[in-house]
């Protein structure tokens, strides 16, 4: 029983460049979520989903796009990478929706580094 | 603006003695609080969490203390272990706020001095 994995663990882009970044869990979980984590700023949800096929927008969803062909995976998309997005991307899923008392489960994250 | 705060960025304390990480709020209509513990090169993991209708939660050596009309909240860990050095985000949610969004803190780094 793996959790939620992340890959890659590391990646640096240059402006511009597009990335995905993959989550999968095996939890059998309906909810998924991405969120960045800046110094000072704790985790923003950048897009979360409720279900296979779902997608929706958190805090600072411009410049991601998200996907949710699989119940156990959930895609990030950078499709031209800016240095604002120089950061620590977390996955998590939950059993629950997450705003109404559930614990999320996160992956190890992802360092990115926009140059 | 930050709906949840945590004002100290990072905290020492001795083994054996308590630690005391705060936290605090401004969305009154916030009635769900949880604690996670993050470890360098890994996710947070859940640690406890309190309902509103309750002003303490107990489980092992962490204690959660909610002060509703302060809009404050507190992690005591006693005694605190070397293992415990980690950085705590305090987060919050409730039915009657934005359902889907769990509110995290920038977080407090705590260091347990052997």
């Amino acid at each position: 029983n793996a959790g939620v994995t992340q890959t890659p663990k590391f990646r640096v882009l240059k402006t511009g460049q597009s990335m995905t970044l993959l989550c999968a869990q095996d939890m059998n979980h309906e909810y998924m979520y991405w969120y960045r984590q800046d110094p000072g700023m704790g985790l923003r949800l950048i897009h979360y989903s409720v279900g296979e096929g779902t997608t929706a927008k958190g805090e600072v969803p411009d410049g991601y796009n998200v996907s949710r062909l699989k119940k156990q995976n959930f895609l990030l998309g950078l499709e031209s990478a800016a240095p604002s997005q120089t950061s620590v991307y977390f996955c998590a899923s939950s059993l629950g929706l997450a705003g109404l008392y559930n614990e999320q489960f996160f992956g190890p994250g992802t360092r990115l580094t926009v140059l | 603006d930050q709906q949840v705060k945590q004002n100290s960025p990072s905290l020492s304390v001795q083994e054996g003695r308590i630690s005391i990480l705060n936290c605090d709020y401004t969305n009154s209509m916030f009635d769900y609080f949880l604690w996670y513990k993050k470890y360098p090169a890994e996710g947070p993991t859940f640690l406890i969490s309190i309902s509103s209708i309750k002003d303490k939660n107990e489980d092992g050596r962490f204690t959660v203390f909610l002060n509703k009309s302060a809009k404050h909240l507190s992690l005591h860990i006693v005694p605190s272990q070397p293992g415990d050095s980690a950085v705590y985000f305090c987060a919050a949610s409730g039915l009657k706020t934005s359902y889907d969004k769990v509110i995290f803190g920038p977080g407090t780094s705590l260091s347990v001095i052997p």
